[in-house]
């Protein structure tokens, strides 16, 4: 367990709201990153994080925004949410020691109608 | 740039039996590789990981990988299944060294064990 939560765990939003889901970690970790995986995609990279407010985009980034104020909170926003969007969102991290090895949280099911 | 290819979307077999899942990965330079399991309605949990040295690596549940460079491979295999492993199965690969270590996956493999 690495310490990681997202909220919320189900939503379900209309096309059009902004959505803003939460990353939450408590070891103090630098690296956190936000995937959606979607049937016949696997998980797909959408942003990362490499410390309080460094960010950077992934394969996937059109349509969303990230920020990170803080080193335990990474924050991804959906500004105007489309159907496009319904996914299961993912959050990890890297843990600063060791090398290289991703720990997932439990993920958030987003659905827009 | 990276991919992670998994032929099979699906793999059925019956308990006890052996299994291989199958992973193979195109890079440019030198890479880490790792297996994911994701039970239903549950996140990633990591099975095993190939960073350097032996190229056989034993994970969890009695998994375990060999990477082969020249077939740039990194199949999983388990000797006798369970039911209890029913799960998808995903393969990945990040950059070794790179700063920002960011995985590609492969699109994943349901593991269905029958009885």
């Amino acid at each position: 367990d690495a310490g990681i939560t997202q909220s919320p765990r189900h939503k379900v939003t209309e096309t059009g709201t902004p959505v803003t889901l939460r990353c939450h970690q408590t070891e103090n970790h630098r690296y956190m990153y936000w995937y959606r995986q979607d049937p016949g995609h696997g998980l797909r990279l959408i942003h990362y994080s490499y410390g309080v407010k460094d960010t950077d985009k992934g394969e996937v980034s059109d349509g969303y925004s990230v920020s990170r104020s803080k080193t335990e909170d990474f924050l991804l926003t959906l500004e105007s949410a489309t159907s496009s969007q319904t996914s299961v969102y993912f959050c990890a991290i890297k843990e600063t020691s060791g090398v290289d090895t991703q720990y997932f949280g439990p993920g958030t099911r987003l659905t827009v109608l | 740039a990276q991919s992670v290819t998994q032929l099979d979307s699906q793999v059925p077999v019956f308990e006890e039996a052996p299994v291989e899942l199958r992973c193979n990965y195109s890079s440019s330079v030198s890479v880490y590789l790792f297996w994911y399991v994701q039970y239903p309605n549950q996140g990633l949990q990591l099975l095993l990981k190939y960073l350097s040295g032996s190229t056989l690596v034993k994970g969890i549940n009695g998994f375990e990988a060999e990477f082969n460079k020249s077939q740039t491979s990194f199949h999983l295999r388990k000797p006798s299944v369970h039911i209890s492993d029913t799960a998808e199965y995903f393969c990945a690969v990040s950059e070794n060294g790179g700063a920002t270590n960011k995985l590609i996956f492969g699109t994943g493999t349901l593991l269905a064990v029958q009885p």
